[in-house]
């Protein structure tokens, strides 16, 4: 099984900064790296695919980046409703499909 | 529009036998090129991946539940449906229905199942 470690577990951030996320993979999972947004009380919502695809509807402030085992999601300006946990996903290697523990991005 | 919504009861009894179903709207769960998946997520944790079941009936399971999970499909309703025997606290959670593609792109609002005597 592929494990996927993310951090950090909780990142502070200001309105209108920019954050970066990180999550790593125990092997190679070449560019099949899928990034959720969770609000409270919702479920998870696709950001990206392929590590660096947006998904319909998905602002441009957002994007994917990485390959092999390292990757990436920056938000370039934070906006108030981006306050939320994010987790990554590989579907690269199955079964099973297998998450990160998330990032939580919190009002600094 | 898909929508996909999750149904059953929201509270099992220890060694029990968790059974939920997910209603599919805008698209056939008999239609190629889609995966139909079971996920869950502690309170206050994060996600699992259950499980899958393709339009042709082929399933793939996770090894830690596959002993304890099955996964089927009503093409005639539209539906998806999970069993998980066996059933203890640890089993406690929201589970999520999702159509899986080059992601888990739709999702259910998710149904909290809490295993309690």
């Amino acid at each position: 099984e592929i494990v996927m470690t993310q951090s950090p577990a909780t990142l502070s951030v200001s309105p209108g900064d920019r954050a970066t996320l990180s999550c790593r993979a125990s092997q190679s999972i070449s560019g099949n790296l899928v990034w959720y947004q969770q609000k409270p009380g919702q479920a998870p919502r696709l950001l990206i695919f392929s590590a660096s695809t947006r998904a319909t509807g998905v602002p441009p402030r957002f994007s994917g980046s990485g390959s092999g085992t390292e990757f990436n999601l920056t938000i370039s300006s934070l906006q108030s409703e981006d306050f939320a946990v994010y987790y990554c996903q590989q579907n690269n290697n199955w079964p099973p499909w297998t998450f990160g523990q998330g990032t939580r991005v919190d009002i600094k | 529009q898909v929508q996909l919504k999750e149904s059953g009861p929201g509270l099992v009894k220890p060694s029990g036998t968790l059974s939920l179903t997910c209603t599919v709207s805008g698209v056939s769960v008999n239609r190629g090129s889609f995966y139909w998946s079971w996920l869950r997520q502690p309170p206050g944790k994060g996600l699992e991946w259950i499980g899958y079941i393709y339009y042709s009936g082929t399933t793939n399971y996770s090894p830690s539940l596959a002993s304890r999970v099955s996964i089927s499909l009503d093409t005639s309703k539209n539906q998806f449906s999970l069993n998980l025997t066996s059933v203890t606290s640890a089993d406690t959670a929201i589970y999520y229905c999702a159509r899986d593609t080059v992601g888990h792109d739709y999702w259910g609002p998710g149904a909290l199942v809490t295993v309690s005597s």
